[in-house]
């Protein structure tokens, strides 16, 4: 069974913090996302990275970047924290094989509170 | 661009009621369409997809045709139940192009006993 794991379900922060958010997928996928969701706007793409080292800025990369070192992992990074960062960050990941016809498999969900 | 336009909701039905989320689309090439659920707590799951155009994607009951001429995919179930309550998002990948999937804003079905 294909899986797609997040490092914490639920995360409350400081405002000016630092926080990782890391995301493990166990079916050697090239492709790795990271999206925020919020009420009303759907999922809006943060980053993308389709191998190691290598990433794309998505719709609204302000505020983030990311660390892809292993294939396997795709970290997600707020260099410092605010309250606007508030939501829920949900993590994807797809195979290149057949492109455009490939299902994206999220993970659980981050619920991340800045205060 | 690519865009995908979902009509809006909370829909609320009662138990055993049909149920119809409007879908249509955009694309610059050629798409392949989804339908991913989202239930209470959870990350997203993929429900049906259709590559082609007049394919009819299926499962758990629920329905969604590829219709080119009017780019559409709606999803349908005959009979709805409580447990499928959920976030539904209707979704594109341009089949040969970007790897990065465009979503709809979801659709909150309410199923009421």
């Amino acid at each position: 069974d294909v899986k797609v794991t997040q490092s914490s379900r639920y995360l409350v922060k400081r405002t000016g913090e630092k926080v990782f958010l890391e995301c493990v997928q166990d079916m050697d996928h090239e492709n790795m996302f990271w999206y925020r969701q919020d009420p009303g706007l759907g999922l809006r793409l943060i980053y993308f990275s389709y191998d190691v080292k290598m990433k794309e800025k998505g719709d609204i990369p302000e505020g983030y970047s990311v660390s892809r070192e292993k294939k396997e992992r795709f970290s997600l990074i707020l260099e410092s924290a605010s309250t606007n960062q508030t939501s829920m960050y949900l993590c994807a990941s797809s195979s290149a094989g057949d492109r455009g016809t490939d299902t994206q498999y999220f993970g659980p969900g981050t619920r991340l509170t800045v205060l | 661009g690519n865009s995908v336009t979902q009509m809006e909701g909370p829909v609320t039905l009662s138990e055993e009621a049909f149920l119809t989320i409007n879908c249509t689309y955009t694309a610059t090439g050629y798409p392949s369409l989804f339908w991913y659920v989202q239930y209470p707590g959870e990350g997203l799951q993929l429900l049906l997809k259709a590559t082609k155009a007049d394919d009819k994607g299926s499962n758990k009951g629920f329905e969604a045709t590829y219709r080119k001429e009017t780019t559409s995919f709606h999803l349908e179930k005959g009979s709805v139940q409580v447990s499928d309550s959920a976030v539904y998002f209707c979704a594109l990948s341009d089949q040969g192009g970007s790897y990065i999937p465009t979503f709809g804003r979801g659709t909150s079905l309410i199923v009421h006993p």
